[in-house]
């Protein structure tokens, strides 16, 4: 197994546009979460996703949407573009989600730039 | 609000030295705190968690609930233990609150 894998691996967009980020998790795992790593700090929570349903948002406006499929891949869509949209985007699927302490597994991550 | 501080953004120690990372956080919960850890062109990875407490690749951490702390602690730095650290604090849920993260650099 590859591990959590991340589409695309760079992309630069213009403010004001939209942009789709997907991850793909560990074969036979059924959440997956979102964190938004700005240069300098930590990674900071956007989404959780467990059997196709959104478990937790982060506190980020609603520009910031996913979804989950039925093999439970994810996408990460944000709408209108800011430049503070620049960061590097995280996914981490884990085997399930809720009660009990899941070790989660990160992917490489989508640099966004936003020009 | 739940919230993890790392109060170094860099720590440089010689080879063999001690180190000490620190973390505190605040959570009105009963907390579950965890060490991710970054190396060189890999990924965020999983170092420790508080309620196995284990050693890995010598490292520990204890949870001190009376001074809100997660410190994590190596006797004798390796040159291979150079990466960014991060305290995490699970939300109910499994949803992670991440420091600011420090970077450890260890000299030869």
């Amino acid at each position: 197994d590859a591990g959590v894998t991340q589409s695309p691996t760079h992309l630069i967009k213009t403010r004001g546009q939209h942009v789709t980020l997907r991850c793909s998790p560990i074969s036979g795992h059924k959440s997956v979460s979102w964190y938004q790593q700005v240069l300098g700090q930590g990674p900071q929570f956007i989404f959780q996703y467990y059997e196709k349903e959104e478990r937790g948002r982060g506190n980020f406006p609603d520009r910031f949407s996913a979804r989950q499929f039925p093999n439970y891949s994810s996408e990460l869509n944000v709408n209108a573009l800011l430049l503070g949209d620049s960061a590097l985007y995280l996914c981490a699927s884990s085997l399930e989600a809720g009660t009990g302490v899941y070790e989660q597994y990160f992917g490489p991550g989508t640099r966004l730039t936003v020009t | 609000a739940q919230r993890v501080t790392q109060p170094e953004k860099l720590l440089s120690v010689f080879k063999g030295a001690p180190v000490e990372l620190k973390c505190n956080y605040s959570y009105s919960g009963s907390p579950e705190l965890f060490w991710y850890v970054q190396y060189s062109r890999q990924r965020l990875q999983l170092l420790l968690r508080h309620i196995s407490r284990e050693s890995i690749k010598g490292f520990t951490a204890d949870l001190n609930k009376g001074e809100t702390s997660f410190h994590l602690k190596k006797p004798f730095a390796q040159e291979e233990d150079s990466a960014m650290y991060y305290c995490a604090l699970n939300n109910a849920g499994n949803m992670l609150t991440f420091g600011g993260g420090t970077r450890l650099m260890v000299k030869p």
